[in-house]
């Protein structure tokens, strides 16, 4: 596609549910990260992946979050017995190879935990 | 905790004047910059990156000025308009290649 692409737009899950967001990168790009924006707050690193590269995770605020990155392309977020605080938008975003450059951003999932 | 951040968190700026979007930043092996615009609703998108090899860098109405010794960085727009309301953040990359966003300045333009 022209730009990253993710899905679903707005997700609203009860407390405790288990939420699956995908993210579309951009053709040829072999980097992949995901981001999670608060409400008026900045971007929160959680994953990195990079080619057939071990993802960095360092970002992962709990063992309820994981991500795979499948055939080198499309991204899975899951989230886990998600909690009222897990509420913001989650962004992802890929570059042509990582470091040193631009990183495009998709328009975000907007997860809400009642 | 982050290593970037922005001095002033909201900036009001009359149309047509130039607006100047300050952030400072703490790690001094960040070796590239960027600057993005996020609008309501939207994901951050590119407005101009810098490399630590230069201090100065222009596109189309914006120029980005990087001091190292002070580990600064600015956002000047230049003849401000209303499409240029938005958040803006700046985000720095060591070679570790994540980068790290600041909380942001919304920018807003009065007519």
């Amino acid at each position: 596609g022209a730009g990253v692409s993710q899905s679903p737009s707005n997700k609203v899950t009860e407390k405790g549910k288990d939420v699956e967001l995908r993210c579309d990168p951009i053709s040829g790009h072999t980097a992949l990260y995901w981001y999670r924006q608060s409400l008026g707050q900045g971007l929160e690193f959680l994953i990195y992946f990079q080619g057939n590269s071990a993802p960095d995770k360092s970002g992962l605020p709990s063992d309820r979050f994981s991500a795979e990155r499948t055939g080198g392309s499309v991204s899975t977020l899951t989230i886990q017995r998600t909690q009222q605080e897990d509420s913001a938008v989650y962004l992802c975003a890929s570059s042509t190879t990582g470091a040193g450059t631009e990183a495009f951003f998709g328009q975000g999932t907007r997860l809400t935990v009642v | 905790g982050e290593s970037v951040g922005l001095h002033l968190p909201t900036l009001s700026v009359q149309e047509g004047d130039n607006s100047i979007i300050n952030c400072a930043y703490s790690n001094s092996a960040s070796d590239y910059f960027i600057w993005y615009k996020q609008e309501s609703g939207k994901g951050p998108q590119f407005i101009i990156d810098i490399r630590s090899n230069m201090d100065k860098r222009q596109g189309q109405r914006v120029t980005v000025l990087l001091n190292k010794t002070v580990k600064h960085l600015s956002l000047q727009i230049a003849a401000t308009q209303p499409g240029d309301s938005a958040v803006y953040f700046c985000a720095e990359n060591a070679n570790d290649y994540k980068l790290s966003f600041g909380a942001g300045t919304t920018v807003t333009v009065r007519a």
